[in-house]
C-alpha cells in the first residue's frame, strides 16, 4: 500500500515569488493536514481538509492557503514567499477525521529554500 | 510557556541501553497520544498511539501515559544503533497535532 506522496521534494524560490506543494494521501484516507517543520519552531500545524472543507487552521498568516480535491489529493500554497518560509513541509492523511482509532501518517515531506 | 514540553537532548547512549524519552504537557483536551520517529531529512513515523493512562508494548518499545500527570514517555529496550535519529511526542485533539520539540537520540555501537 502506497504512502503519503509529496511532491516535489525540493525546491528553491526567489522572496516574492509563490509555490505550490502537493500531497496524495494514503489511499481510502480522506482526511489532510499541512504542518511546517523549521528549527527554530519546530512542527507546527498549518490547515486540514476534509471532504474538499477546511476544518481547522493554525496560526499562519494569510499567505499560506489550501485545498482539497474530490479524489482527496491536496495542495497548499504560500504566496509572496519570505526568508522565513524556508522550511519542510509535511502532509499527514488519516482515514477519517478526529476518530478515536484514527492514526496519522506522515509524507517524505517538501523542502523549500527562499532565496 | 509551550503545551508540550520535550527535551531536546541530544541523548547518548551505548548499544544495548534501555533509553527514556519523555514529555510533558498543559493542555488537558488533549485526547491521544503519538510517538513519531525521524530521520534526517525524511517525514516523521508513527511508533506508538495511545489514548488511555497506562502502558501499551509493541515490540521494543512501551509508551506509558499518565494523564493525572500530563506526563507521556516512551521506552526502548536494547536500543540498537539504527534507532538513532529524533524522537517526537504529539498529542491530538481532534485531527490536530501539537508537537514537542523532538529528543535527538544518538546509540553509539
Amino acid at each position: 500500500k502506497a504512502g503519503v506522496t509529496q511532491t516535489p521534494r525540493y525546491l528553491i524560490k526567489t522572496r516574492g515569488q509563490q509555490v505550490t506543494l502537493s500531497c496524495s494521501p494514503i489511499s481510502g484516507h480522506r482526511s489532510v493536514s499541512w504542518y511546517q517543520q523549521t528549527p527554530g519552531q519546530g512542527l507546527q500545524f498549518l490547515f486540514e481538509y476534509f471532504s474538499e472543507t477546511q476544518r481547522n487552521k493554525g496560526n499562519f498568516p494569510g499567505r499560506f492557503s489550501g485545498r482539497q480535491f474530490s479524489n482527496s489529493r491536496s495542495e497548499m500554497n504560500v504566496s509572496t514567499l519570505e526568508l522565513g518560509d524556508s522550511a519542510l513541509y509535511l502532509c499527514a492523511s488519516s482515514l477519517v477525521a478526529g476518530a478515536a482509532g484514527n492514526t496519522i501518517y506522515f509524507g517524505e515531506g517538501s523542502w523549500l529554500t527562499v532565496v | 510557556q509551550k503545551e508540550v514540553e520535550q527535551d531536546p537532548g541530544p541523548l547518548s547512549v551505548p548499544e544495548g541501553a534501555i533509553v527514556s524519552l519523555n514529555c510533558t504537557y498543559s493542555n488537558s483536551a488533549f485526547q491521544y497520544f503519538m510517538w513519531y520517529r525521524q530521520y534526517s531529512r525524511k517525514g516523521p513515523e508513527l511508533l506508538m498511539y495511545t489514548y488511555s493512562s497506562g502502558n501499551k508494548e509493541d515490540g521494543r518499545f512501551t509508551a506509558q501515559v499518565d494523564k493525572s500527570s500530563k506526563y507521556i514517555s516512551l521506552f526502548i529496550r536494547d536500543s540498537q544503533p539504527s534507532d538513532s535519529a529524533t524522537y517526537l511526542c504529539a498529542m491530538r485533539k481532534g485531527n490536530m497535532l501539537t508537537f514537542g520539540g523532538g529528543t535527538r537520540l544518538m546509540v553509539k555501537p
